[in-house]
């Protein structure tokens, strides 16, 4: 296990519903990404914190949005739910921005939108 | 067109062959280029990465990186069936940790 803790594992929604996703950064580390993975597809950068700051969105539209926390850990906020947003989402905790860093995934919350 | 191309597979092996997955990419300025192994139900988990060109051996994995063609391999000797899993490759700009861009996975299957 990576030490990346991401709850709830599994829920499901009703389109135009919101829904917030959390994560458990491993100890230590103070960068948090978040991906979507659809069905039979790579997961997709959404954005990254770092230091409690947004630093680098992917091709996501406002109503995704994020927060972290003093103790480094975060949240993933949707807004309005559309069919599309059911993937599975991870959260990944790193140390820093350097270079020769390693991204530890979390297990993912599996979203339905119905 | 995507910024990496990644065979879907499925992609079945009799054990102890030897596996090749590849990928492709179109943009030059990728730095970092990284092997994910994701199980079933389970998040990524790093197997490789390599800063810019070259080849780097970890027990039975190999990776390649070759920017003049922008194309990468990861090669699996003495196939497991506990290597039966979905391969991603990935890139990155910035770090091998910020800012993943993900291919859209191969299905492995190793046969006993």
């Amino acid at each position: 296990e990576t030490g990346v803790t991401q709850s709830p594992t599994h829920l499901i929604k009703t389109r135009g519903q919101q829904v917030t996703l959390r994560c458990s950064s491993q100890s230590g580390h103070n960068t948090v990404s978040w991906y979507q993975q659809a069905l039979g597809q790579g997961p997709q950068f959404i954005f990254q914190y770092y230091r409690e700051e947004e630093n680098g969105r992917g091709n996501f539209p406002p109503r995704f949005s994020g927060l972290q926390f003093p103790n480094y850990s975060s949240e993933l906020n949707v807004n309005a739910l559309e069919l599309d947003d059911s993937a599975l989402y991870l959260c990944a905790s790193s140390l820093d921005r350097g270079q020769g860093t390693e991204a530890f995934f979390g297990q993912g919350t599996r979203l339905t939108v119905v | 067109q995507k910024e990496v191309e990644q065979d879907p597979g499925p992609l079945s092996v009799p054990e102890g062959a030897i596996v090749s997955l590849n990928c492709t990419y179109s943009n030059s300025a990728f730095q970092y280029f990284m092997w994910y192994r994701q199980y079933s139900r389970k998040g990524p988990e790093l197997l490789m990465y390599t800063y810019s060109s070259g080849n780097k051996e970890d027990g039975r994995f190999t990776a390649q990186v070759d920017k003049s063609s922008k194309y990468i391999s990861l090669f699996i000797r003495d196939s497991q069936p506990s290597d039966s899993a979905t391969y991603l490759c990935a890139m990155s700009l910035y770090s091998s940790a910020s800012k993943i861009i993900f291919g859209s996975g191969t299905r492995l299957s190793i046969r006993p």
